[in-house]
């Protein structure tokens, strides 16, 4: 079936470096992508969607020049994360829908970012 | 807005006994009505979903009914295992087919022990 991939899977930057998650979808294309964001032991909070070749849309409180979002492609969202900051620290998940994909939301493994 | 309520957790249980968590839901129009799991440090699994009133989701033993009436989706099972130790989560998106579809708006998740 569908697959969504993230990458890397944990990454460990330092303080006021950036750090890019990769989002792909292997077998369908995505031509909408959701970020999500979940903190220790909490649920998870959309963040923005991406939908390709145009402007994510961010949700309230998400401070767009600091999370970047690209949709480049139908297969490949990225999200990066500028200037880290340890409070930045947390788990990134994306999730994928699109032609091919049956009405499917498919979620990635997700991603372990720690800023040190 | 949309919002998702869960019943709170923990929940312990030993193997074989009856699950349910609890969730109810406040959204416009006709969403759609999901089940995630979580096992720990991974991303999350679809589990069951549900598109319309009176549907009925299942997988792996888990089943949960849509019911517009009373705004629920509670997830049961009728003998749990060891192995479904999880976190669960309950999510609603916009109506499948509508361009909100997959901008999922989550519970606060339940986490599972199931005992031996």
């Amino acid at each position: 079936g569908a697959v969504v991939s993230q990458h890397p899977s944990r990454v460990i930057c330092k303080s006021g470096t950036s750090v890019k998650i990769e989002c792909r979808s292997l077998d369908f294309q995505a031509t909408t992508m959701f970020w999500y964001r979940q903190f220790p032991k909490q649920s998870l909070m959309l963040m923005a969607t991406s939908n390709e070749g145009s402007k994510a849309t961010y949700e309230q409180g998400v401070e767009k020049d600091k999370f970047l979002i690209n949709h480049a492609s139908l297969t490949l969202s990225t999200l990066t994360v500028t200037s880290a900051h340890p409070e930045d620290s947390s788990f990134y998940i994306c999730s994928a829908r699109g032609a091919g994909s049956g009405n499917t939301i498919y979620f990635g493994e997700g991603s372990w970012l720690t800023v040190v | 807005g949309d919002s998702v309520t869960q019943m709170e957790g923990p929940v312990t249980l030993s193997e074989e006994a009856f699950l349910t968590i609890n969730c109810t839901y406040t959204a416009t129009g006709y969403p759609s009505l999901f089940w995630y799991v979580q096992y720990p440090g991974e991303g999350l699994q679809l589990l069951l979903k549900a598109t319309k009133a009176d549907d009925k989701g299942s997988n792996k033993g888990f089943e949960a009914t849509y019911r517009k009436e009373t705004t629920s989706f509670h997830l049961e099972k009728g003998s749990v295992q060891v192995s479904d130790s999880a976190v669960y989560f309950c999510a609603l998106s916009g109506n499948a087919g509508g361009t909100s579809y997959g901008k999922l708006t989550f519970g606060q998740g339940t986490i599972l022990t199931v005992h031996p």
